[in-house]
């Protein structure tokens, strides 16, 4: 099984600030067929469902403001919130869907307003 | 746009059999852009991927829970279902159903929209 590691577990950043979670998979996710990441990144608010916010590492989905971005290759990612607002507190995964047979999470990071 | 919601008993007894619904509206599950995914979430666990059905009817599930999973798909009703064998405490969680786009010939699926989550506890 793939495994993956976020870092930190929980981080507080002021409001108009940048917060920076990190995503680390015990092996690439990186297909050479097609030069694509198979990482997903989501926000899981209290009492809500995950919701997606980006795809193939750094494609952002439609609706999500551009102050989310996503970025890295191979075993180490990264998602960007910058210009924190107070509405982008959260629990945030990585999930990677690296071949078919079983797609695993992040343990989470748990975004606070410091 | 699509949305799915799960039902089912929020209570189940140890060794018995845990049975969800999840119903899609807004789209049709006949879809054959998209895939079907069960997803729980435990304090323990966090986020587990249990399986996923086509619409070919072709399943796959997470090898950990493999032997008591049974994700099946009535069209008619534009829902999708998840039986789990034989549960334990250990299966206590928020379950979610979740509609999986494709990555590809080679990759699984993100999810996107999930349903609200139902909460199954087991217990005596």
């Amino acid at each position: 099984d793939i495994v993956m590691t976020q870092s930190p577990d929980s981080l507080a950043v002021s409001l108009g600030e940048r917060a920076t979670i990190n995503c680390k998979s015990s092996q690439s996710l990186l297909f050479s067929s097609n030069n694509k990441n198979y990482l997903a990144w989501y926000q899981q608010k209290p009492g809500q469902p995950p919701k997606l916010l980006i795809h193939w590492a750094s494609t952002r989905e439609s609706g999500v403001p551009d102050r989310f971005s996503g970025s890295g290759s191979g075993t180490d990612f990264t998602l960007t919130i910058s210009n924190l607002q107070a509405e982008d507190v959260a629990v945030y995964y990585c999930q990677h869907y690296y071949g078919t047979l079983r797609y695993t999470f992040g343990q989470g990071t748990k975004l606070e307003i410091k | 746009q699509v949305q799915l919601q799960e039902s089912g008993p929020g209570l189940v007894r140890p060794s018995q059999t845990l049975s969800l619904t999840c119903n899609v509206s807004g789209g049709s599950i006949s879809n054959a852009d998209y895939y079907w995914s069960w997803i729980r979430q435990s304090a323990g666990e966090g986020l587990e991927w249990i399986g996923r059905m086509y619409i070919t009817g072709r399943t796959n599930y997470n090898p950990s829970l493999k032997s008591r999973v049974t994700i099946s798909i009535d069209t008619s009703k534009n829902q999708f279902s998840l039986k789990l064998s034989s549960v334990t405490a250990a299966d206590t969680a928020v379950y979610y159903c979740a509609r999986g786009l494709s990555g590809g010939w080679f990759g699984g699926n993100w999810f996107d929209p999930w349903g609200q989550g139902t909460l199954v506890t087991v217990s005596s």
